[in-house]
């Protein structure tokens, strides 16, 4: 089992749609998570990081349960330009480490 | 914000050969820089953490002999893929964080390696 397991996707939503993306992680001690946009063939840039109080910025918000070790963004309005991978990230601050999921591939359509 | 560079962006040499890869911190100073692998369709795979004035530390699977990292200083770290294969062909990205934070990173724009 992946430590950090995403929606498999493909996601394929009109312009306007509203759509959701699930994110679980294995390891306990993981301290922080964080939502990354990663277009074709550049590199992940964050899109944000998320908290168990939820956060929202714009059209997207992110939430964390860590009794679940779930994790979820939802982005509402979509554009065009959000058409991305969207990645999710766990950080063990005691391991120094960052651990990505396959992230989940979302296009948006006219 | 931060910002971080890599060179080559692309590189294509031939099977055989070593290829270094630079890392640089252009606006802060980095104690730690971290090296990715991906490849297509795939999620980032950390290969080593790197930090300054040690050594590198690798992951399970990943030959320190073959991938040499060097962060000789606080802007600087590189990664040399020796006698290169085919097989070795991916997109290497790098990432660092300010000294001082302990979560904070930011990705290099990624160096495409082709081994023919």
């Amino acid at each position: 089992r992946k430590e950090v397991e995403q929606d498999p996707g493909p996601f394929n939503v009109p312009e306007g749609a509203t759509v959701a993306f699930n994110c679980t992680y294995s390891n306990s001690a993981s301290q922080s998570f964080f939502w990354y946009r990663q277009d074709c063939r550049k590199e992940p840039k964050l899109l944000m990081s998320v908290y168990s109080s939820g956060n929202e910025d714009g059209r997207f918000t992110a939430q964390l349960n860590r009794a679940s070790q779930y994790i979820s963004l939802l982005i509402r309005d979509s554009k065009l330009s959000d058409s991305a991978t969207y990645l999710c990230v766990t950080f063990n601050t005691n391991a120094g480490k960052s651990t990505f999921g396959d992230g989940t591939t979302l296009t948006v359509k006219p | 914000g931060a910002v971080v560079s890599q060179h080559p962006s692309w590189v294509i040499c031939k099977s055989g050969t070593s290829v270094k890869i630079e890392c640089r911190s252009l606006d802060f100073q980095a104690t730690t820089m971290f090296w990715y692998r991906q490849f297509p369709k795939q999620s980032l795979m950390l290969m080593a953490t790197s930090n300054e004035g040690s050594k590198a530390t690798y992951e399970q699977g990943v030959e320190k002999d073959k991938f040499l990292i060097n962060h000789a200083s606080l802007t600087l770290s590189t990664l040399t893929v020796t006698s290169a294969h085919p097989e070795d062909s991916s997109f290497y990205i790098c990432s660092a964080g300010p000294a001082g934070s302990s979560y904070e990173q930011y990705f290099g724009p990624g160096t495409r390696l082709t081994v023919t």
